[in-house]
């Protein structure tokens, strides 16, 4: 069946740092979402990719959605403490035809202060 | 405006028991959806609701998970006889509906369930 796959599973980092997840789909899809959950909270929209190539940057963090839109990278320049928590991508189940989303295992980073 | 709301925000119950979890999601969306986190692990889905239609239970793990939705409104996740293996919390989230995979969804704060 369709997978979304994101690597690596964690990633510690020196606060200054950069950090990247990778996201991996088994199928070319129409967008991508990414979503960030705080420890002990819940996930919370960041954004959505929609065409080939897009490249999008919110502050320090820029995303990235590959030309076969099979894939996307979440990059973070000079992590802070704030970034602390799991990011998970998402794109849709084409297979169900619904609005559902197919979450990856998300990526969960710690930064040493 | 509000968010999703869930409710209760903790349940711990023995094994064995019925639990009744109830999501308010936000007004106006017509998609809702329910998921599974265990400590530690990533989104399980479980089951969706899109207005009228069928709910998709594709996720439900086993018959002892059901769950209802009161037309574009509530929905109640029921866990029967629980069992240990169900403590987890749940997250409930919505979205506008009808953009096929396209759409934001916000997640309600969760509950968290305990089955001693």
């Amino acid at each position: 069946g369709q997978q979304v796959m994101q690597i690596p599973q964690y990633q510690h980092v020196q606060e200054g740092e950069d950090f990247t997840t990778y996201c991996n789909s088994s199928t070319t899809l129409s967008n991508i979402q990414w979503y960030k959950q705080r420890p002990g909270g819940h996930p919370v929209f960041l954004i959505q990719l929609v065409k080939s190539g897009e490249v999008k940057k919110q502050k320090r963090l820029t995303f990235q959605f590959g030309e076969a839109k099979k894939n996307s990278s979440l990059h973070i320049t000079a992590t802070q403490t704030t970034d602390v928590g799991t990011y998970f991508c998402a794109g849709p189940d084409l297979l169900s035809n619904t609005g559902k989303l197919i979450f990856g295992q998300g990526t969960t980073l710690q930064v040493k202060p | 405006g509000a968010g999703v709301s869930q409710s209760p925000s903790n349940k711990v119950t023995e094994k064995g028991k019925d639990v009744e979890l109830r999501c308010d999601p936000i007004s106006g969306h017509t998609a809702l959806y329910w998921y599974r986190q265990r400590l530690g692990q990533g989104l399980e889905f479980l089951i969706y609701f899109q207005g009228n239609s069928a709910p998709d239970k594709s996720g439900l793990p086993s018959d002892r998970f059901s769950a209802e939705r009161t037309g574009e409104s509530v929905s109640t996740l029921t866990i029967q006889r629980t069992q240990q293996e169900d403590s987890a919390v749940y997250l409930c989230a919505s979205s506008l509906g009808g953009g096929w995979g396209q759409e934001t969804q916000y997640f309600g704060p969760g509950t968290r369930l305990l089955v001693l």
